[in-house]
């Protein structure tokens, strides 16, 4: 399965937007980017996901790279409930599309 | 909706004893999944299910059983609990359409001595 590669960490003042990069170089032509993130003590909750295109939902923007070898997470506006641990994912579309997850990015947002 | 519900939310067993994790979802989905997630690590699947009657394995299955009787049911169990079993499990599911969205209980938090 491709892998991708994320910070260990970052920070944000709230109220600012946030930037979260994922690389994934050796993603396939078929590999779909998703994003979760996971509150503490909380199972991980789905943000978004793309292929090719940005997308834009109420959670978050997706901007994927022309060569889709990286893609950012916008939070376009930090809350101190955005403070978790963000999870960049590729699937496949063979067999049961099934996630694997690394270890994410850790947010810390800053009053 | 309740969403998954997972039962217990916390246990402690002694080495060799036998346990089984609940997982329920009323979302009437097609797909679930069992992971673990081990202090500052990210989430492993163990074992997964694309319909009832159905279960195949993940990354990590050794140690583990599963059945899916029942549709909105997953069930894991742990025949011969060890320490290296101690970790947080996570059911997770989903529709059966390509790229639909995990939906994850809130874990069961496991300690083995």
């Amino acid at each position: 399965d491709a892998k991708t590669t994320q910070p260990n960490s970052m920070e944000s003042n709230e109220e600012e937007p946030v930037h979260l990069p994922c690389n994934h170089s050796t993603i396939s032509g078929t590999d779909y980017i998703h994003w979760y993130r996971q509150l503490p003590s909380q199972g991980p909750e789905y943000v978004i996901h793309g292929l090719t295109s940005n997308v834009n939902n109420r959670m978050a923007s997706l901007a994927i790279a022309e060569d889709r070898k990286s893609s950012t997470l916008i939070l376009h506006r930090a809350t101190l409930r955005d403070a978790a641990v963000y999870y960049c994912i590729l699937s496949d579309q063979t067999g049961a599309n099934n996630l694997f997850f690394g270890t994410g990015t850790r947010l810390t947002v800053i009053p | 909706n309740a969403g998954v519900t997972q039962t217990p939310k916390f246990r402690v067993l002694k080495t060799g004893q036998s346990m089984t994790l609940l997982c329920a979802q009323d979302m009437n989905h097609e797909y679930m999944y069992w992971y673990r997630q081990d202090p500052g690590m990210g989430l492993r699947l163990i074992h997964y299910s694309v319909g009832e009657g159905t279960t195949a394995k993940g990354e990590v299955p050794d140690g583990y059983n599963v059945s899916r009787l029942k549709k909105q049911n997953f069930l894991l169990g742990l025949e011969s609990a060890a320490p290296s079993q101690t970790s947080v499990y996570f059911c997770a599911s989903r529709t059966g359409t390509a790229n639909s969205p995990l939906h994850f209980g809130n874990g069961t938090r496991l300690t083995v001595t």
